[in-house]
């Protein structure tokens, strides 16, 4: 099946600063890749996703780039604010069973700090 | 709409102890799945349905039944409760089955098993 790494753990920045979080998937297959924001004590929640047909995809201070030939695909954050302290997951699509079926990394913990 | 709603939010059972986690969507969603999250383990997929009357097992199945009588509906069964499923449970849906998109995901049900 699917494997999803994510790195890195941890990480903190300075308000204003950039972050990136990056991860890699195993199967060549997958097509669907998310990333999904989750505060604390609440039920994560979709920030961006692209698909395997595009390079790269931004909204506003967020953009995520996929390389599919390394099979890794990374987030961007620009001008980080307090409000982007939360836990950030990448997924990666499992067919088969559709692209709904996800397989997750294990999340990175994003501190801004002021 | 409400959205993916379960109940209950928080739930103790002692070893051995049998229970169903609720989960139901208003969004008229074909696909609807189960995960469990634990510190440093990210999301794993437990089971998942592509449709009414269909159920498959994700990555970690062990211990806990499903079924999926209506679009709408989509219960987890513990059938004996065990300290290794203490975690927080999450229910999640998303439109269409074999197309990528978007995983909406319930408020979660925290679980502790003594």
């Amino acid at each position: 099946g699917e494997n999803v790494e994510q790195h890195p753990s941890t990480l903190s920045v300075q308000e204003g600063d950039s972050a990136v979080i990056k991860c890699t998937y195993s199967d060549s297959a997958s097509n669907y890749f998310p990333w999904y924001k989750q505060e604390l004590g609440k039920r994560p929640q979709l920030i961006i996703d692209i698909r395997s047909n595009v390079g790269e995809k931004k909204d506003q201070r967020i953009a995520v780039t996929l390389n599919k030939t390394a099979k890794h695909f990374s987030l961007h954050i620009t001008e980080t604010q307090p409000e982007d302290s939360a836990v950030y997951f990448c997924a990666a699509s499992s067919p088969p069973g559709g692209g709904n079926k996800l397989t997750f990394g294990t999340g990175t913990q994003l501190k801004v700090e002021l | 709409n409400a959205g993916v709603t379960q109940t209950p939010k928080f739930q103790v059972l002692k070893t051995g102890q049998s229970m169903t986690l609720q989960c139901a969507q208003d969004m008229n969603h074909e696909y609807m799945s189960w995960y469990r999250q634990d510190p440093g383990m990210g999301l794993r997929l437990i089971h998942y349905s592509v449709g009414a009357g269909i159920t498959d097992q994700g990555e970690v199945p062990n211990g806990y039944n499903v079924s999926r009588s209506t679009t709408e509906d989509f219960p987890l069964r513990l059938l004996s409760a065990a300290p290794s499923q203490t975690s927080v449970y999450f229910c999640a849906s998303s439109y269409g089955r074999g197309a990528s998109s978007p995983l909406h995901f319930g408020n979660g049900t925290r679980l502790t098993v003594t």
